[in-house]
């Protein structure tokens, strides 16, 4: 099973909006809504900051949107904020045998 | 307040065993799913082994035959047995607890267990 396709990078301005993407298959991404976000700064551990495709878990800033098209899901940030930066990673269940997959993971600067 | 503490990570030869524990607090981990998470050094996340609330286990493919997922519920822990160890087993395992409403997605972390495979 490969891991969800993301792109290595993205980078903003502090204000603007940015979206990531995570490219899976009809297997995957596509299959079921059970789709999640996560932010990692650098030696942290993974904060969850989107579940089931598009919902915000408590605590959770609302400039953090998830939503689904296809086999492609996208994680947007909009007013964009220094403390943004970091690793993003997007989670999928599978129903091939390995059960779930992580994409690569897309590094964010604010520029 | 719920707290996830992995322990039992160090240095092991290629081919050995280790066994990782998660100690939860604030929750019982036979209320919802709890996961194991690991991020080999300078790496992407990859997900390693769940276990359901009743008991059921999932295992990645990689880990498939030589990892296993389990639970006390009277220590109120989750571990992740370890056999046949290989170099590329080396990174820092997470232990991560379901979220409350949603499907396979992980709310609550632990620090992480570091397990290095080498000789």
């Amino acid at each position: 099973q490969s891991a969800l396709t993301q792109p290595a990078s993205v980078s903003g301005s502090p204000g603007q909006s940015i979206t990531i993407s995570c490219t899976g298959t009809s297997s995957d991404v596509g299959a079921y809504n059970f789709v999640s976000w996560y932010q990692q700064h650098p030696g942290k551990a993974p904060k969850l900051m989107i579940y089931d495709v598009s919902n915000l878990p408590s605590g959770v800033s609302d400039r953090f949107s998830g939503s689904k098209s296809g086999n492609t899901a996208s994680l947007t940030i909009s007013g964009l904020q220094a403390e943004d930066e970091a690793n993003y990673y997007c989670f999928s269940y599978t129903i091939s045998s390995t059960a779930a997959v992580f994409g690569g993971g897309t590094k964010l600067t604010v520029l | 307040e719920v707290q996830l503490l992995e322990s039992g990570g160090g240095l092991v030869q290629p081919g050995g065993s280790l066994r990782l524990s998660c100690a939860a607090s604030g929750f019982t981990v036979s209320s919802t799913y709890v996961a194991w998470v690991r991020q080999a050094p300078g790496k992407g996340l990859e997900w390693v082994s769940l276990i359901y609330t009743g008991g059921n286990t999932r295992d990645a493919d990689s880990v498939r035959g030589r990892f296993t997922i389990s639970r006390d519920n009277s220590k109120n822990t989750v571990y992740l047995q370890m056999h046949s160890l290989r170099a590329e087993d080396t990174a820092v395992y997470y232990c991560a607890r379901g979220h409350t409403t949603g499907t396979w997605s992980f709310e609550y972390w632990g620090q992480g267990s570091l397990v290095t495979v080498s000789s």
